[in-house]
């Protein structure tokens, strides 16, 4: 069964740092592109970053760049978010994802986490 | 950035009844190569994360029921769920995938 968990959310003051990580099994991990997307208390979806298969390759919203930093670690199907400078505007719920492709170019999402929530408040 | 923009932001429909989704994309998302559309749909329900339902505007993902329906090409989508049921009631969102990606603001569809 394909399956991702997050992990790494919390309560965290504005200006500091959080790792949400994503433990992904059931498939092979590098074959596909990954994603993040997160969802702002009683809000609508927005994509954050995306990274290739073999991590070469990242994206980036203009809302997280040079904030967020996308990464992966093949070898334990793993995929990490490093969250700097966290403003309240950041406050959410943030799901991991599956892509379709190797190079996320054209592709859709077909499995998500459940979620972690990261709460950016003093 | 392509701006994907639904209509209605919620809608009641009874039991049975047909439901109609709408999304608009501000530029094309139909890749003349291929004759694509890079347009998906997905179902959120209260406290879950989103399911696809249906990529390349039309294709119905595996385990979805028949009543559920995409159509449309290059900048006007719609989502149809030709008789209502109880379990349908959750926010439905279209997202682009054409260049990155870009989420709709969603939809709340409810029972009247």
């Amino acid at each position: 069964e394909v399956q991702l968990v997050e992990s790494g959310g919390g309560l965290i003051q504005p200006g500091g740092s959080l790792r949400l990580s994503c433990a992904a099994s059931g498939f092979t991990f590098s074959s596909y592109a990954m994603s993040w997307v997160r969802q702002a208390p009683g809000k609508g979806l927005e994509w954050v970053s995306s990274i290739s298969g073999s991590g070469g390759s990242s994206y980036y919203g203009d809302s997280v760049k040079g904030r967020l930093t996308i990464s992966r670690d093949n070898s334990k199907n793993t995929l990490n978010l490093q969250m700097n400078s966290l403003r309240a505007e950041d406050t959410a719920v943030y799901y991991c994802a599956k892509s379709t492709t190797m190079t996320d170019a054209g592709s859709y999402m077909d499995v998500w986490g459940k979620g972690t929530t990261v709460t950016v408040s003093s | 950035d392509i701006v994907m923009t639904q209509s209605p932001d919620s809608l009641a429909v009874s039991l049975g009844e047909r439901a109609t989704i709408n999304c608009k994309s501000s530029q094309s998302v139909l890749y003349s190569s291929n004759n694509k559309n890079y347009l998906a749909w997905y179902q959120q329900k209260p406290g879950q994360p989103p399911k696809l339902l249906i990529y390349w505007a039309s294709t119905r993902e595996s385990g979805v029921p028949d009543r559920f329906s995409g159509s449309g090409s290059g900048t006007d989508f719609t989502l149809t769920i030709s008789s209502l049921q109880a379990e349908d009631v959750a926010v439905y969102y279209c997202q682009q995938y054409y260049n990155t990606h870009t989420f709709g603001q969603g939809t709340k569809l409810e029972i009247k």
